[in-house]
């Protein structure tokens, strides 16, 4: 069954700089998502991308975060200048229509120290 | 603002009990989906409703939708130990944008 890459699978940083979160998502899928988890919370939503580019962003996605399809396959998040409370669980997600449903990756678990 | 709330949000139960988890949200949406969480792990997608009275089964457990009052039920039947999860729903908002709104999640722990 297709799936949704994510790399790296835990990331430690250090309180003000910047990290990529890189995804894959699966081939034929047209719109792309990221959301995060502070551990033992609920899943929010970041960001959505569709035909390069940003279609909704929430009020977490300042300034400080970017998003970028740099080729046909890769959607990234930049996270600049980090902060403590950055730390999550952070989930890309793909989907080729929403009656089909979203495909969430296995996630990054990014700790700022 | 879209709400969704879940509950119970902690349930522990017996195996071979049945339980039911409840999703209510607050505006009109003709989407609702259902995702099982394992500790440090991904989203796993269990059901996508799509319309109001849709009910979808899968092994022990069956998901229903009522658009009309803005509920959505998770039933467990027969509960056996692997179901032991945190289960989400969440909400696509209708006519907006691609987005979903997540409960805050049920924590199932099912105790031989």
């Amino acid at each position: 069954e297709p799936e949704v890459t994510q790399t790296p699978s835990h990331q430690v940083t250090q309180m003000g700089q910047e990290v990529i979160l890189r995804c894959v998502p699966i081939s034929n899928h047209l719109y792309f998502y990221w959301y995060r988890q502070i551990l033992g919370q609920k899943v929010e939503f970041l960001v959505s991308f569709y035909n390069n580019e940003i279609s909704e962003k929430s009020e977490i996605f300042d300034d400080q975060f970017s998003v970028e399809r740099p080729d046909g396959s890769n959607f990234t998040l930049k996270i600049r200048s980090t902060k403590l409370e950055d730390s999550a669980m952070y989930f890309c997600a793909s989907s080729i229509e929403r009656d089909y449903g979203y495909t969430f990756g296995s996630g990054t678990r990014l700790t700022v120290v | 603002e879209l709400k969704v709330e879940q509950n119970p949000l902690f349930l522990s139960m017996q195996e071979g009990k049945n339980y039911t988890i409840y999703c209510n949200y607050s505006t009109t949406s003709d989407r609702l989906y259902w995702y099982r969480q394992d500790p440090g792990k991904s989203l796993e997608s269990l059901f996508v409703l799509l319309s109001n009275g849709a009910v979808k089964q899968e092994g022990r457990l069956m998901a229903s939708l009522d658009t009309k009052a803005r509920l959505s039920t998770l039933h467990i039947t027969a509960a056996v130990h692997d179901l032991s999860a945190t289960y989400f729903c969440a909400v696509d908002i209708q006519g907006g944008s691609e987005k979903l709104v997540f409960g805050k999640g049920t924590k199932l722990t099912v105790n031989p």
